[in-house]
Parts: structure tokens; C-alpha cells; sequence
């Protein structure tokens, strides 16, 4: 069964104190690992999506990397607006359709 | 480009009670998927619908169902409403065609009372 788990729960930062938030996962092939951002009471905003085993993507001050067991968003000098929930996914061939696997996330505080 | 949006924003109904929810993809996505998330967890697959026609559904029961339009929008309906089915009710569209991301709208928050 596919499955994500990501860690930690909560994580609290000073700002401009990096830090990695970990998603390890366990799926049937993967077709793509998925990084989201959500803000309290709004919808998942896309932020990454890695493809296989290596891959590394960059946005501002985040960094998605990929092996064949986990994915790391590294955060580097984080500011108080990056505080958000993270959510990891993973799509796997399994089913033929596209059915998205999700973490519980990560709730991530930056203070200044 | 407008993303996804959905409506309504918000939503409050009772026990029993029939619910639709709505969602319009972003122009040129043929594939829209339903999540519910519930306070704390990450969003739970309901159904994916591609060219009209349904692709996969999740683990929930029959009183949750969907259909696809010819503009691509969806609507998401719910009967006999329970207490457990308060959650975010999100939309997302794919563009199909190798590209996997899939892109979520703003959701529906539904309060079952």
C-alpha cells in the first residue's frame, strides 16, 4: 500500500535558521513526488514536483531533493511569511489514475 | 490565467441534508480530482474524472458521488450528510497529457451541524 509519512509534526524556527523538513515514503513506482504549501483554511499551493531518484529543484529559499525512499525540503534563512503547512505527496502507477498520496504535513513557525 | 475555483467558499448544513459543491479547472485541463481534508490531516482522494468519464474513486461510501461536464467543471455531491463529513472539500486540475502536477483550488469548507 502506498504510504507517506512526513516529519517533524511542528517546527519551530528563528528566522534565518534553515532547517529540512523530511518525507519518507513507501510506493509501487513512482510516477512523481509532490511538495505543497497550505496556509490555514486555504488550498495546497503547488510548489515542487521531482521525478526520480537525484533530481533537485530550487525556488527562492526552498530546495527539494529526491532518493528512492524520502524527499527533504531543505529551508535556507527562512522568513516569518514562509510559516505555513507542508505537504508531501507521492502518485504511484498503481490504480492508472492520478490519485495523489498525501503526508500529514509539517506545520512549520518562523519567528522573527 | 484564473486557476482553479470552486464554489461555494463556505457551506453549513444538517444531519441528512443533500450537498453540491462545484469546481471550474484552470482553461485547458481536462482532468479534475475531489480531495476531502479534514482538520489536521493531509487531503484524502474521493474521485478523479477525465474526459467526462470517472477514472478512479477512493475509499468512501456511495453517498459521495461526481460527474464531469463538456466545459471540464465538476461538481462533487454528498447525501445524507453525516457529522464526520465536515472538512475542506478541495478541487484539483491536471493538464493530462504527460504532466503530472495536479494544481488545487481555494476549496469549500462544508460544516455539518
Amino acid at each position: 500500500e502506498d504510504q507517506v509519512t512526513q516529519s517533524p509534526e511542528a517546527l519551530r524556527l528563528q528566522e534565518g535558521e534553515s532547517s529540512s523538513l523530511n518525507c519518507s515514503y513507501t510506493v509501487s513506482g513512482l510516477r512523481g513526488l509532490f511538495w505543497y504549501r497550505q496556509d490555514p483554511g486555504k488550498g495546497p499551493e503547488f510548489l515542487f514536483t521531482l521525478y526520480s531518484a537525484g533530481e533537485e529543484k530550487e525556488k527562492e529559499r526552498l530546495k527539494a531533493t529526491l532518493t528512492k525512499k524520502e524527499s527533504f525540503l531543505h529551508i535556507t534563512a527562512p522568513k516569518p511569511e514562509d510559516s505555513a503547512t507542508y505537504l508531501c505527496a507521492v502518485q504511484g502507477v498503481s490504480g492508472g489514475y492520478n490519485k495523489l498520496i498525501f503526508g500529514a504535513g509539517t506545520r512549520l513557525a518562523v519567528h522573527p | 490565467d484564473a486557476g482553479v475555483t470552486q464554489s461555494p467558499t463556505h457551506l453549513i448544513k444538517t444531519r441528512g441534508q443533500h450537498v453540491t459543491l462545484r469546481c471550474s479547472p484552470i482553461s485547458g485541463h481536462k482532468s479534475v480530482s475531489w480531495y476531502q481534508q479534514v482538520l489536521g490531516q493531509g487531503p484524502q482522494f474521493i474521485f478523479q474524472y477525465y474526459e467526462k468519464e470517472e477514472r478512479g474513486r477512493g475509499n468512501f461510501p456511495d453517498r459521495f458521488s461526481a460527474r464531469q461536464f463538456p466545459n471540464y467543471s465538476s461538481e462533487l455531491n454528498v447525501n445524507a450528510l453525516l457529522l464526520g463529513d465536515s472538512a475542506l472539500y478541495l478541487c484539483a486540475s491536471r493538464y493530462a497529457g504527460g504532466q503530472e502536477t495536479q494544481y488545487f483550488g481555494p476549496g469549500t469548507r462544508l460544516l455539518v451541524l
